[in-house]
């Protein structure tokens, strides 16, 4: 157990809805990171934040969004969905800027997401 | 852009053998992380490389890192069964001092036969 947990761990939904996907970081950890996973795309970096503040952005579509609350949990906020929406996301934490060196990034167990 | 390429892809092996997994990179990072993923699972994290000439050594899993090179490693030593999964090695492309962002190969699906 990574000490990273997500909700839901499955979702199934129709196209063009909306859902949220939920993530607590491990106790301590400041940093919150998603990932999407999927088979044609692999694994790909969508967001980062920092105690509370966005701090890099990868491939993340515009109808994407994510935010990061003062208790420092996370959400993704996926809308208008699409077939190819369709992908595993995970949720990652890592520590805060004195442990950066010898930082690991602990994911958690992922949502599955199934857009039908 | 930042790519990170694995080699190979797909790796049978046999039980006992030895092999190494190739993890190139295109540009300049200062860290280079090695996870292993189950089927349907989460991602495992199994070393992070933060400098030219790191080696790392868990069980029959050993890691090295050349910066010079962009160049990792996954030398596993005497497979065994358990050992199969898909390894995915990962670089940090952020260059932020507050996190990491990291770029992932497409990782390399290993099967350890009898």
């Amino acid at each position: 157990d990574s000490g990273v947990t997500q909700t839901p761990k499955h979702l199934i939904t129709a196209t063009g809805q909306r859902v949220t996907l939920r993530c607590s970081p491990r106790s301590g950890d400041l940093s919150v990171y998603w990932y999407q996973q999927s088979l044609d795309q692999g694994l790909q970096f969508l967001i980062q934040y920092y105690n509370g503040e966005e701090r890099a952005k990868g491939n993340i579509l515009e109808r994407f969004s994510a935010q990061q609350f003062p208790d420092l949990h996370s959400e993704l906020n996926l809308s208008s969905l699409e077939l190819g929406d369709s992908a595993l996301y995970f949720c990652a934490s890592s520590g805060g800027l004195r442990q950066r060196l010898t930082n690991t990034i602990y994911f958690g167990e992922g949502s599955w997401l199934t857009v039908v | 852009e930042l790519k990170v390429e694995q080699n190979p892809l797909f790796l049978s092996m046999q039980e006992g053998k030895n092999y190494t997994i190739y993890c190139n990179y295109s540009t300049t990072s200062d860290r280079l992380y090695w996870y292993r993923q189950d089927p349907g699972k989460s991602l495992e994290s199994l070393f992070v490389l933060l400098s030219n000439g790191a080696v790392k050594q868990e069980g029959r899993l050993m890691a090295s890192l050349d910066t010079k090179a962009r160049l990792s490693t996954l030398h596993i030593t005497a497979a065994v069964h358990d050992l199969s999964a898909t390894y995915f090695c990962a670089v940090d492309m952020s260059g932020s001092n507050s996190g990491y962002a990291l770029n992932f190969g497409k990782g390399t699906s290993l099967l350890v036969t009898p």
